[in-house]
């Protein structure tokens, strides 16, 4: 089982429609990065979480430490917003500093 | 100001050849991490260095070795390639580590034959 799961895998949706999608954990970590990638392989930062909950324009970023999950949501999708959306954690504890990386979740918006 | 650069975008290298890849962090950046991205797959991490000290290495044979350097650039080396390195490898850059905003650079897709 991976460390970092998320769902869905793929999801295509209407523009305008809430979209959210999902990170579940099974490792306590100390910080949680939502990022989104696309074609070509460009991966940008959206958001880094320790707690609670961030906002920045239409995305949002929540997480649950105790219930080790996370959530983004994109307000009011547009077909710009279609990417490749990673979850990626970093472990507590010390070790290796690297992140560990979900599957990613292929996000199309149609118009 | 410049963001990540990677260098080459694209290479074409046969098995058992060695190959060596190079990323240039943001200015004033003293982490450099790279990740090995196989297609339809999420990243896998590589190494960290920080301080062009190594602060992490994943799950990776020893033919995969890396650098950082004064200048806080870094190089990535593998030797013998074999057929499964064919991937797109990717440099990340932050002020300290994974515990920040990290900064990605384009990529160098590398295909062995």
């Amino acid at each position: 089982k991976n460390e970092v799961e998320q769902s869905p895998q793929n999801l295509t949706a209407q523009e305008g429609e809430f979209i959210t999608i999902n990170c579940s954990y099974s490792v306590g970590i100390s910080a949680l990065h939502w990022l989104q990638q696309h074609p070509g392989g460009g991966i940008v930062s959206l958001f880094m979480l320790s707690s609670g909950k961030k906002k920045h324009g239409r995305l949002i970023a929540t997480i649950n430490i105790q219930e080790k999950h996370s959530s983004l949501h994109i307000t009011a999708s547009h077909p710009r917003d279609s990417a490749v959306y990673i979850c990626a954690v970093r472990r507590s504890g010390g070790g290796a500093d690297g992140l560990t990386f979900g599957k990613g979740t292929h996000l199309i918006i149609q118009p | 100001d410049a963001g990540v650069t990677q260098s080459p975008t694209h290479l074409i290298k046969t098995r058992g050849q060695h190959v060596t890849l190079r990323c240039s962090p943001i200015s004033g950046h003293k982490s450099v991490s790279w990740y090995q991205q196989v297609l339809g797959q999420g990243p896998q991490f590589i190494f960290q260095y920080y301080e062009k000290e190594e602060r992490g290495r994943g799950n990776f044979p020893d033919r995969f070795s890396a650098r950082q350097f004064p200048n806080y650039s870094s190089e990535l080396n593998v030797n013998a390639l074999l057929l499964g390195d064919s991937a797109l490898y990717l440099c990340a850059s932050s002020l300290r580590g994974s515990k920040e905003t990290q900064y990605f650079g384009p990529g160098t897709r590398l295909l062995v034959l």
